[in-house]
């Protein structure tokens, strides 16, 4: 029982750099979303999907892109690394139309862009 | 739109003291509330939440929270410090308009002094 895998847990990357962060789940949760997290400012919405093939922005969805092929993955993609992502990036999961269940997070990558 | 917001970005008690992390939020329409903990480079755990049952909540170890409607508040208590309740605390709100998504406060560092 797994929960949310998330990978890698450090990455440092130069500017201008691309990446893809993996987040994998085996719960069968149709929700799954990434957040990243800085100093003071709690935990801020990039991308969010509802289920395979659906996908939308959140509240800091510039420099990053997502995709879901299928229901256990949805990977993050930074497309030209900047020194201002520099954060920790995390990914929940959940279940699609039940705001009340709560998000099962996974431990985090840990990103640096010099 | 929802907000949160969470009184205090750090807070420092003895062991043995009462914990008391203050959470008022903003929902148009019955909000659904969460309290998460993290603890040094370890992602997210949900410790309790309120899902317009009981308005006291009651979470794990040894955590409860109150939920207040007429003072829009969703405090976070225990009666008694301990050293391993050192980490940081994010209030968090979500509702049936809102979906899935869930706003995050910008936490709260909590300090357990011997």
């Amino acid at each position: 029982n797994a929960g949310v895998t998330q990978t890698p847990k450090f990455q440092v990357l130069k500017t201008g750099q691309s990446m893809t962060l993996q987040c994998a789940q085996d719960m069968n949760h149709e929700y799954m979303s990434w957040y990243r997290q800085d100093p003071g400012m709690g935990l801020r919405l990039i991308h969010y999907s509802v289920g395979a093939g659906i996908t939308d922005q959140g509240e800091v969805p510039n420099g990053y892109n997502v995709s879901r092929s299928t229901t256990e993955d949805f990977p993050l993609r930074l497309l030209s690394a900047a020194p201002s992502q520099t954060s920790v990036y995390f990914c929940a999961s959940s279940y699609s139309g039940r705001p009340n269940y709560g998000y099962t997070f996974g431990s985090g990558t840990r990103l640096t862009v010099v | 739109a929802q907000s949160v917001t969470q009184l205090g970005s750090h807070v420092s008690v003895s062991e043995g003291a009462l914990v008391l992390l203050r959470c008022n939020y903003s929902s148009s329409v019955p909000p659904y509330l969460f309290w998460y903990v993290q603890y040094p480079n370890q992602g997210l755990q949900l410790l309790l939440k309120y899902t317009s049952a009981a308005t006291l909540v009651k979470g794990i170890n040894g955590f409860e929270a109150e939920f207040k409607k007429s003072e829009t508040s969703f405090h976070l208590t225990k009666p008694s410090a301990h050293m391993s309740d050192a980490a940081e605390y994010f209030c968090a709100v979500s509702d049936m308009e809102y979906g899935n998504k869930l706003v995050f406060g910008a936490g709260t560092i909590l300090r357990v002094k011997s």
